[in-house]
């Protein structure tokens, strides 16, 4: 199993500015994704973070606004820039411990923008 | 990625079973069929996932069409605690390519009632 710590759980915030999220897991992982989910929505792949190399981002998605960072195989960050009340959703941080397992998330860091 | 049709809701009684459908028609040889469940301000949890066969585990039962174009996960005895939203979510692996990436549809909110 993998226990993942997210901070913050919740914040509020104002348009313009930016957030860092971030993502600790109990032991090391090759593979680290962030997600968003917005009110009343399913979730939607943001990208995928590698230790190592840049993160690979999905469709819709840009790392002006949403740079990531994986310094180590245990934890890894999620910015959400120049922030819109758009924006405002649960971002979660989801790993797997290799090929042939579940994934495992943590839960979730719920941001306004006001 | 495989698409998945599964109903909006579905309600059931508690210490009774639930069947929770899934039809994913266009699911390709190598896709795993994988069940996640969100419970309210959680993120998602594993529940069990299958390839052909079908699987048990201490959570659930899967239960896999010979032609593998709809599946269904069996609760055998709902509590007040399987009450969440149970997503399908058909997973390409081959080639490395990892677990961890998942398509959420929108998912079946299941209701359970006392």
């Amino acid at each position: 199993s993998a226990v993942i710590s997210q901070k913050p759980s919740r914040d509020i915030c104002q348009r313009g500015t930016s957030l860092t999220i971030q993502c600790q897991v109990d032991s090391q992982v090759t593979m680290m994704f962030w997600y968003r989910q917005q009110p009343g929505q399913s979730l939607t792949l943001i990208a995928t973070a590698n230790q190592g190399s840049e993160a690979t981002y999905e469709s819709g998605f840009v790392i002006d606004k949403f740079p990531i960072s994986r310094p180590n195989l245990t934890f890894s960050t999620l910015t959400v820039s120049n922030m819109s009340p758009e924006d405002s959703s649960i971002y979660l941080c989801s790993v797997e411990k290799g090929i042939n397992t579940e994934a495992f998330f943590g839960q979730g860091t719920r941001l306004t923008v006001v | 990625d495989a698409k998945t049709t599964q109903p909006n809701s579905m309600e059931s009684n508690e210490e009774e079973p639930v069947h929770l459908p899934c039809n994913h028609s266009t699911i390709s040889g190598t896709d795993y069929i994988h069940w996640y469940r969100q419970l309210p301000s959680q993120g998602p949890e594993y529940v069990i996932h299958g390839l052909t066969s079908n699987v048990n585990n201490r959570m659930a039962s899967l239960a896999i069409a010979e032609d593998r174009k709809s599946s269904t996960l069996i609760l055998h005895r709902a509590t007040l605690r399987d009450a969440a939203v149970y997503y399908c979510i058909p997973s390409y692996n081959a080639g490395g390519t990892s677990y961890g990436k998942l398509t959420f549809g929108q998912g079946t909110i299941l209701t359970v009632h006392p």
